[in-house]
């Protein structure tokens, strides 16, 4: 079954420290892997994908299918960073995305 | 391009009464998708659809139906509604295939149920 955790609700950060987002998940197949973000008022929207390996407004993340984990990082956060944050995972071709619970990221001045 | 459209922004419904939640996309768009979005539970699948006149059941459906006569449109129904229903929920769209399956959100339709 497919499955998406992350077990932060909350992260508080200081503005210019590191950030690091967890997600785990579970899924039988070859599995794609996307962060999106929600800021205030705004429409959920796509921060990135595992398949692009980019890097958007300083994010990245590294899909290590041993550990099944694709954790969001910043060297350096800044406070129009804070946002809700969800970690999404859909089967091969696209179909039935499933999505974290999300986490909460305030980055504090 | 208008997007992933959703209407009405709010609704208010006392608990058994039922509605139709509308979502349109101009974006000729094969997938379509339907998720509630509840505090700590994240966003979570309703009812998805991969093309008109097929649809299949995502990880909360009951109490839901949809429909998918048109490429466009991808209606969510509530046919009895509880106040368990009391949620934001959010329709989607995304082309198909790998690699290309950003999902494309609507604003959103704040539900309360009575």
């Amino acid at each position: 079954a497919q499955r998406v955790t992350q077990p932060e609700k909350l992260l508080s950060v200081f503005k210019g420290a590191p950030v690091e987002l967890k997600c785990n998940y579970s899924y039988s197949g070859s599995p794609e892997l996307f962060w999106y973000v929600q800021y205030s008022r705004q429409r959920l929207q796509l921060l990135l994908r595992h398949i692009s390996r980019e890097s958007i407004k300083g994010f990245t993340a590294d899909l290590n299918k041993g550990e099944t984990s694709f954790h969001l990082k910043k060297p350096f956060a800044q406070e129009e960073d804070s946002a809700m944050y969800y970690c999404a995972l859909s089967n091969t071709g696209g179909f039935k995305t499933i999505f974290g619970a999300g986490t909460r990221l305030f980055v504090k001045a | 391009n208008a997007g992933v459209t959703q209407t009405p922004k709010f609704q208010v419904l006392k608990t058994g009464q039922s509605m139709t939640l509308q979502c349109a996309q101009d974006m000729n768009h094969e997938y379509m998708s339907w998720y509630r979005q509840d505090p700590g539970m994240g966003l979570r699948l309703i009812h998805y659809s991969v093309g008109a006149g097929i649809t299949d059941q995502g990880e909360v459906p009951n109490g839901y139906n949809v429909s998918r006569s048109t490429t466009e449109d991808f209606p969510l129904r509530l046919l009895s509604a509880a106040p368990s229903q009391t949620s934001v929920y959010f329709c989607a769209s995304s082309s198909v295939g790998q690699g290309s399956n950003e999902q494309f959100f609507g604003p959103g339709t704040r539900l309360t149920v009575l």
